[in-house]
């Protein structure tokens, strides 16, 4: 069974750097699926962070773009979310998801349960 | 990029009674659409795929139809467990985007 799991600091300053992991078990990071980071801000709606396709280059939101690093560690079977100079509209529930080529089409048929991440001083 | 617009934002309905969502896209977007329920607390589950393909242990009381700008999620019957947010997605090209929500309260 297909499991992702996040991991990180719950509280960031402003200005510092949001890291956050994915473990994923039950697929290998390697195989045909997009691994993908969305958040979701308390009381608000859903939105895309980015996604990586194996080894290419990870695509972003436009406007989080310069802030936002996505990559992936194949020794580890897990992928990873850094999001620099952070604010309090940074502040969400952030969730990693699997992009399920074969089983749909490319849509996040797996999520993580969801971390909530502060930036508080 | 793509904006993805649903109505309406919130729809209050009785068990057993039909429920119609909807999700505007502004520009077409093939059938690279899905939708996805979200309870309090909880991630995304996906529904449906490919604007009309249900996902794996998804009940056939959900389907969703449309293709290009204009899609449609409906819950032919509903059952009290259906209450929730529920979201559209695209991903015709990137960036990806979710739709806003629409809530639906059982009465």
């Amino acid at each position: 069974q297909v499991q992702l799991q996040e991991s990180g600091p719950g509280l960031v300053k402003p200005s510092g750097t949001l890291s956050l992991t994915c473990a994923v078990s039950g697929v290998s990071i390697n195989s045909s699926n997009y691994w993908s980071w969305v958040r979701q801000p308390p009381g608000r709606g859903l939105e895309w962070i980015g996604e990586i396709f194996h080894n290419e280059s990870p695509h972003s939101k436009p406007s989080l773009q310069s802030r936002v690093t996505i990559s992936i560690d194949k020794s580890k079977n897990q992928f990873s979310l850094k999001l620099t100079s952070v604010t309090a509209a940074d502040t969400a529930v952030y969730y990693c998801a699997r992009g399920g080529v074969i089983a749909a089409a490319g849509f996040y048929d797996y999520w993580g349960q969801g971390l909530l991440v502060t930036v508080s001083s | 990029e793509v904006v993805l617009t649903q109505s309406p934002a919130a729809l209050s309905l009785s068990p057993g009674e039909r429920a119609t969502l909807s999700c505007r896209a502004s520009q077409s977007v093939a059938t690279f659409l899905a939708w996805y329920q979200q309870k309090p607390g909880q991630a995304p589950r996906l529904l449906i795929y490919g604007a009309a393909n249900r996902a794996t242990g998804v009940p056939a009381r959900f389907s969703g139809s449309g293709s290009g700008t204009d899609f449609t999620l409906s819950i032919s019957s509903l059952e009290p467990e259906d209450f929730g947010v529920y979201y559209c997605l695209h991903r015709r090209t990137w960036p990806l985007t979710f739709g806003q929500g629409t809530k639906v309260e059982i009465k």
